[in-house]
């Protein structure tokens, strides 16, 4: 069965650390994206990888960063956690258009509190 | 020109009825729509997907219809369940270029036993 992985369901982190969350995809898929979800805002994207040691900006990239140094793994840093970084962190892989199936695969998440 | 709104923001349904939910999107350059549904505690997993060469698709009790001219598209589960009780997500992407999609806001379904 194909997976996406995140490394913790739940984490509780203090204001001012620096916070890492990681995803591995087991699916050999070239684009990973990290989201986050807020009640009434839906699934925003943060930043999005489409090849190793390349990201892109998503809609919210402001107080977060990304890593891809292998094609499996995708990390999420918080560099100064703040309170309002409280969310759900979904990540989710594909495989390119072209190759015929075109959905995401999301992990199960991660619920971050900030305190 | 990014945006997908979706409505409505929650739904209550009897068992057995029709439960629709609407995706409206700006930009006429998406030509891939899914949805997704996300069960409490888990990640939203693809549930129906259509392309606009084609106005309706069924899977199942799943129907998308989709209205290129008004640049709308709705989910519809015949026979709800209360199994489908779940938060429902359309989308909307090109199949060009980046591969990223635009999500709508969601809709928190609640079907009654």
């Amino acid at each position: 069965d194909v997976k996406v992985t995140q490394s913790s369901r739940y984490l509780v982190k203090r204001t001012g650390e620096k916070v890492f969350l990681e995803c591995v995809q087991d699916m050999d898929h070239e684009n990973m994206f990290w989201y986050r979800q807020d009640p009434g805002l839906g699934l925003r994207l943060i930043y999005f990888s489409y090849d190793v040691k390349m990201k892109e900006k998503g809609d919210i990239p402001e107080g977060y960063s990304v890593s891809r140094e292998k094609k499996e793994r995708f990390s999420l840093i918080l560099e100064s956690a703040s309170t309002n970084q409280t969310s759900m962190y979904l990540c989710a892989s594909s495989t390119s258009w072209g190759q015929g199936v075109y959905g995401y695969t999301f992990g199960s998440g991660t619920r971050l509190t900030v305190v | 020109q990014q945006q997908v709104k979706q409505s409505p923001q929650s739904l209550i349904v009897q068992k057995g009825g029709i439960s629709i939910i609407n995706c409206a999107y700006e930009n006429t350059a998406f030509d891939y729509f899914p949805w997704y549904q996300q069960f409490p505690g888990k990640g939203p997993a693809l549930l129906i997907a259509i392309r606009p060469d084609v106005s309706e698709k069924k899977e199942g009790r799943f129907t998308i219809s989709f209205n290129k001219s008004a640049k709308q598209f709705s989910l519809h589960i015949m026979d709800s369940q209360p199994g489908d009780s779940a938060t429902y997500f359309c989308a909307a992407s090109k199949t060009s270029g980046t591969y990223k999609y635009i999500f709508g806001t969601g809709t928190r379904l609640k079907v009654l036993a």
